[in-house]
């Protein structure tokens, strides 16, 4: 089964600052998944990666799949950033399912 | 464009009662469909999943249940509520093949509150 380590758990930045989460997994995969959730429950997609690097907005998710590694950035922070930052991979091949990280709290403030 | 819709937005049941929760998934064909239960405080727990009508997965042996009657339609049941049902219930589409092929996406959650 893959196990999910995200980094840091809890995040402070003020605003403006250039963001950094981190997202280690153990078994390879064939996609991951960077979720936001935002204070009020609703969950939602940011990227689908499965090389090389994705880039929405002021967002930004890279992979590197030999390092089973993955980072996701956010230039230019502002306070409406603020989320619980997860990532999420199939628990093995051929899986339906997703295996979650516990997620990084990121609070941006003004 | 893929919509996806659940109700209710919140409720709160007595001890020993029962639960139907519906989520219904617009725009798209044989989605594959998932109900996730996050306790206050915790991660994501999937309960269900389901890759076709009348095909449900259980991921979490307890009182719940799900069905899917119609291709866009995954239902959460329980016939007696516990305490520990409490919690943020999400229900999650993607593609057929699953989340190795595709985005997943959410609704919005309803939250369960047992008394």
């Amino acid at each position: 089964k893959n196990e999910v380590e995200q980094s840091p758990q809890n995040l402070t930045a003020q605003e403006g600052e250039f963001i950094t989460i981190n997202c280690s997994y153990s078994v390879g995969i064939s996609a991951l998944h960077w979720l936001q959730q935002h204070p009020g429950g609703g969950i939602v997609s940011l990227f689908m990666l499965s090389s090389g690097k994705k880039k929405h907005g002021r967002l930004i998710a890279t992979i590197n799949i030999q390092e089973k590694h993955s980072s996701l950035h956010i230039t230019a922070s502002h306070p409406r950033d603020s989320a619980v930052y997860i990532c999420a991979v199939p628990p093995r091949a051929g899986s339906y399912q997703l295996t979650f990280g516990k997620g990084t709290k990121l609070s941006v403030i003004p | 464009s893929q919509t996806i819709h659940q109700w209710p937005a919140t409720l709160v049941q007595p001890v020993g009662s029962p639960l139907s929760l519906e989520c219904t998934v617009e725009g798209t064909s044989n989605p594959n469909l998932y109900w996730y239960r996050q306790a206050a405080g915790r991660g994501l727990q999937l309960l269900f999943y389901s890759v076709g009508i009348g095909q449900i997965s259980s991921e979490v042996p307890q009182n719940l249940s799900a069905s899917r009657p119609q291709d866009r339609q995954f239902i959460l049941s329980s016939k007696k509520l516990l305490l520990s049902d409490s919690g943020f219930y999400l229900c999650a589409w993607t593609l057929a093949g699953g989340p190795r092929l595709s985005e997943q996406f959410f609704g919005p959650g309803t939250r369960l509150t047992v008394l």
